[in-house]
C-alpha cells in the first residue's frame, strides 16, 4: 500500500502562510492525494484533493510535485481556527479511507 | 439535509453488554466507514462498506460486527463490550472523493 510521511507537528503565526509537507514516494499512477483535517473534539473534515495539477479551493491550495512523490498543503493565512491535525492520504479505486498520524498544526496569536 | 448522523452521541456500557451504533446518511453515498479514536491517538478504521449489502474489515475489526442492509444506514455492533472498546467512534460516508463525518459517539465501557 502506498504510504505517506508527514512531520509530527508544525507551528505557525496567525495570519501567516503555512506550508504542510507530505511525502509519498511510492505513489501509483491512480492514487489521488487527499487532505483532511480534524479540529479539536470534532470529526475530520475534507480539505482538498488532487491528482497531478495544483488545486485551489476556498479552504486551501494543494501543490503537487511534478514527479508526484510529494505534495504541500498551503493555508494562505493561518487563523486560530486552523489549529488541527492535518492528514495526507492516498486514495484510488475502492481503497478505503485510512488515516495516518498526520501533522499537528499549532497557530500562535 | 442532515449529512451524516450518528446515534447515540454518548453511552456508558457495562462489560459484557451489547449495543448497536447507528450511522445514517442522506447523500446517497456508496461508501461508508466506521472508525474509532482513542484519546490522543489517530483514527483507526474498524469496518467499511463499498455499497449496500457489502462490508469489509478494516485495521481493527476484532470485537465488532457491521451490517449495511440499507444504503443509507451502516450499523456497528458490539456483542460483548470490553473496557478496551472505550473510545470515540466516528462514522463517515463518501462517493469517491469527499468524505463526510458524523460528530462522533463517545462510548465508555466500565
Amino acid at each position: 500500500d502506498a504510504k505517506t510521511t508527514q512531520p509530527n507537528s508544525m507551528e505557525s503565526n496567525e495570519e501567516e502562510p503555512v506550508h504542510l509537507p507530505c511525502n509519498h514516494s511510492t505513489i501509483s499512477g491512480t492514487d489521488y492525494i487527499h487532505w483532511y483535517r480534524q479540529l479539536p473534539s470534532q470529526g475530520p473534515e475534507y480539505v482538498i484533493h488532487g491528482l497531478t495539477s495544483n488545486v485551489n479551493n476556498r479552504m486551501a491550495s494543494l501543490a503537487i510535485a511534478e514527479d508526484r512523490k510529494s505534495s504541500t498543503l498551503i493555508l494562505h493565512r493561518a487563523t486560530l481556527r486552523d489549529a488541527a491535525v492535518y492528514y495526507c492520504i492516498l486514495l484510488s479505486g475502492n481503497t478505503p479511507l485510512v488515516f495516518g498520524k498526520g501533522t499537528r498544526l499549532s497557530v500562535i496569536a | 439535509n442532515a449529512g451524516v448522523t450518528q446515534t447515540p452521541k454518548f453511552r456508558v456500557l457495562k462489560t459484557g453488554q451489547s449495543m448497536t451504533l447507528l450511522c445514517a446518511q442522506d447523500m446517497n453515498h456508496e461508501y461508508m466507514y466506521w472508525y474509532r479514536q482513542d484519546p490522543g491517538m489517530g483514527l483507526r478504521l474498524i469496518h467499511y462498506s463499498v455499497g449496500e449489502g457489502t462490508t469489509a474489515k478494516g485495521e481493527v475489526p476484532d470485537g465488532y460486527n457491521v451490517s449495511r442492509l440499507k444504503k443509507q444506514n451502516f450499523l456497528l455492533g458490539l456483542e460483548s463490550a470490553a473496557p478496551s472498546q472505550t473510545s470515540v467512534y466516528f462514522c463517515a460516508s463518501s462517493y469517491n472523493t469527499e468524505a463526510f463525518f458524523g460528530q462522533g459517539t463517545r462510548l465508555t465501557v466500565v
